[in-house]
C-alpha cells in the first residue's frame, strides 16, 4: 500500500530562515501527493498538490515542493519563514483503492 | 457557500454511550471521509464514501459505523463508546478523489470517560 513518511515531528526555524519539511513516499506508480497545513483548533487547508503535470508545484503562501522520483521525495520549502507559518503540516498520498494516507505531521516552530 | 460542516464541535460521552456526528457538504461532492486526529498519529482514515449508497473502510473501522443515503450527508456512529476513541474527528469531501483538493470540516473534539 502507498504511504508517506515524514522526517521530523517537529522542525524549528528562524524567521527569515529556508523552511524545509521531509515527506518520502512509497508508490509503485505515478502518485497523487498533498501537502496540508493545520493551525491550532482548526481543519486542514490544502498548500498545494502533485497531480504529475509538473515536477515543481507553487501552493499557497510562498510554499512549494518538487517531486523527485528518483528520490521518492516530495519536499515542501520556503525561502523565507514567516511567524504566521508556525502550524502543523500533513503530507499525503492518493492510494490505489482510493484512500488519502497522511503522514504523521511535522510540527513547525519559528524562532524570533 | 458552507463547504464542509461538522456538528457537534465538542462532546463529552460516558464509556458505552452510543452517538452521531454529522458531516454534511454542500458542494455535491462525490467523494467525503472521516478521519480522526491523535497526538503523533496523523490523521488515520476510519470510513469513507465514493458516491451515496457505497462506504468502505479505512485503516481503522473498528468501533464505527457509516451511511451515505444522500450525497450530502455523511454520519459517523460510535456505536459503543470506548476511551480509546477520544480523538479529533474530522469530516473530508471532494469533488471526485483523484488529484481534487479535499476540503476539511472545523472537526469535532469528543471525549469518552
Amino acid at each position: 500500500a502507498q504511504s508517506v513518511t515524514q522526517l521530523g515531528s517537529h522542525v524549528s526555524v528562524s524567521e527569515g530562515a529556508l523552511v524545509l519539511l521531509r515527506c518520502n513516499y512509497s508508490s509503485s506508480v505515478p502518485p497523487y501527493l498533498f501537502w496540508y497545513v493545520q493551525y491550532p483548533n482548526q481543519g486542514l487547508q490544502l498548500l498545494l498538490k502533485y497531480t504529475s503535470a509538473a515536477t515543481l508545484v507553487k501552493g499557497i503562501n510562498g510554499f512549494e515542493a518538487e517531486f523527485k522520483k528518483s528520490e521518492t521525495s516530495f519536499h515542501l520549502t520556503k525561502p523565507s519563514a514567516h511567524m504566521s507559518d508556525a502550524a502543523e503540516y500533513f503530507c499525503a498520498v492518493l492510494n490505489r483503492d482510493d484512500k488519502i494516507i497522511f503522514g504523521k505531521g511535522t510540527r513547525l516552530h519559528i524562532l524570533p | 457557500n458552507a463547504g464542509v460542516t461538522q456538528t457537534p464541535k465538542f462532546q463529552v460521552l460516558k464509556t458505552g454511550q452510543s452517538m452521531t456526528l454529522q458531516c454534511a457538504q454542500d458542494m455535491n461532492h462525490e467523494y467525503m471521509s472521516w478521519y480522526r486526529q491523535d497526538p503523533g498519529m496523523g490523521l488515520r482514515l476510519i470510513h469513507y464514501s465514493v458516491g451515496a449508497g457505497i462506504t468502505d473502510q479505512g485503516e481503522v473501522p473498528n468501533g464505527y459505523n457509516v451511511s451515505r443515503s444522500t450525497t450530502e450527508d455523511f454520519p459517523l456512529r460510535l456505536l459503543s463508546a470506548a476511551p480509546s476513541q477520544t480523538s479529533v474527528y474530522f469530516c473530508a469531501s471532494s469533488l471526485h478523489l483523484t488529484g481534487n483538493t479535499i476540503y476539511f470540516g472545523e472537526g469535532s473534539w469528543l471525549t469518552v470517560v
